[in-house]
């Protein structure tokens, strides 16, 4: 079975805080991506990556970064959070999808952030 | 402006019915489309995938596709309480960048 695991279920920082969002996986997937999830709003991707140390903006890159050293670890980071960034985290992972079969994206359980 | 659109609900049906889920896409060229559940509280699940026009089943699951007129839906037979969650329609718009409509919420009645 695909597991993907996040650092923390829950998650309270403080406006202006740098937070970290830890991801990884354990099943050799190539690209992984982040997401975050509000109501009404569905998911929406904010970067994804192919490789290591590659990486792609999503719909809402904005005030969030992204690194991947390692195949199996993807982090986001809020470099300054802001309250407008309470929300949902998801982070997924999927093979390289040459072939359709490949395609699907798993998902880790999920952080929740609160920014006061 | 990639777009897929989905009734958000809630959409109540008595246990043992048939629930029908509907998502329309905005994209003609989206080749994979994906149906996920995910309960209150958790992280989405994958229960089909469908790729050709016309109907895919599995178990209680039938997905259906119309390339034609941009329109995939999920059917659930015989309903059940744990069904009751919320159902994403996603588009794999190429290189596994997928989008998502917002969910609708299905609530099986017992």
């Amino acid at each position: 079975d695909v597991k993907v695991t996040q650092s923390s279920r829950y998650l309270v920082k403080r406006t202006g805080e740098k937070v970290f969002l830890e991801c990884v996986q354990d099943m050799d997937h190539e690209n992984m991506f982040w997401y975050r999830q509000d109501p009404g709003l569905g998911l929406r991707l904010i970067y994804f990556s192919y490789d290591v140390k590659m990486k792609e903006k999503g719909d809402i890159p904005e005030g969030y970064s992204v690194s991947r050293e390692k195949k199996e670890r993807f982090s986001l980071i809020l470099e300054s959070a802001s309250t407008n960034q309470t929300s949902m985290y998801l982070c997924a992972s999927s093979l390289l999808g040459l072939r359709r079969a490949e395609e699907t994206q798993y998902f880790g359980p999920g952080t929740r952030l609160l920014v006061l | 402006q990639k777009e897929v659109e989905q009734n958000s609900g809630p959409l109540s049906v008595p246990e043992g019915a048939i629930a029908s889920l509907n998502c329309t896409y905005s994209d003609r060229g989206s080749q994979s489309f994906f149906w996920y559940r995910q309960y209150s509280g958790k992280s989405p699940e994958l229960i089909m995938s469908i790729y050709s026009n016309g109907d895919k089943e599995d178990g209680r699951f039938t997905a259906q596709l119309n390339k034609a007129s941009q329109y995939v839906s999920l059917l659930i037979r015989d309903s059940q309480p744990s069904d009751s969650a919320t159902y994403l329609c996603a588009v794999n718009w190429g290189f596994n960048k997928f989008y998502f409509g917002s969910g609708t919420k299905l609530n099986v009645k017992p």
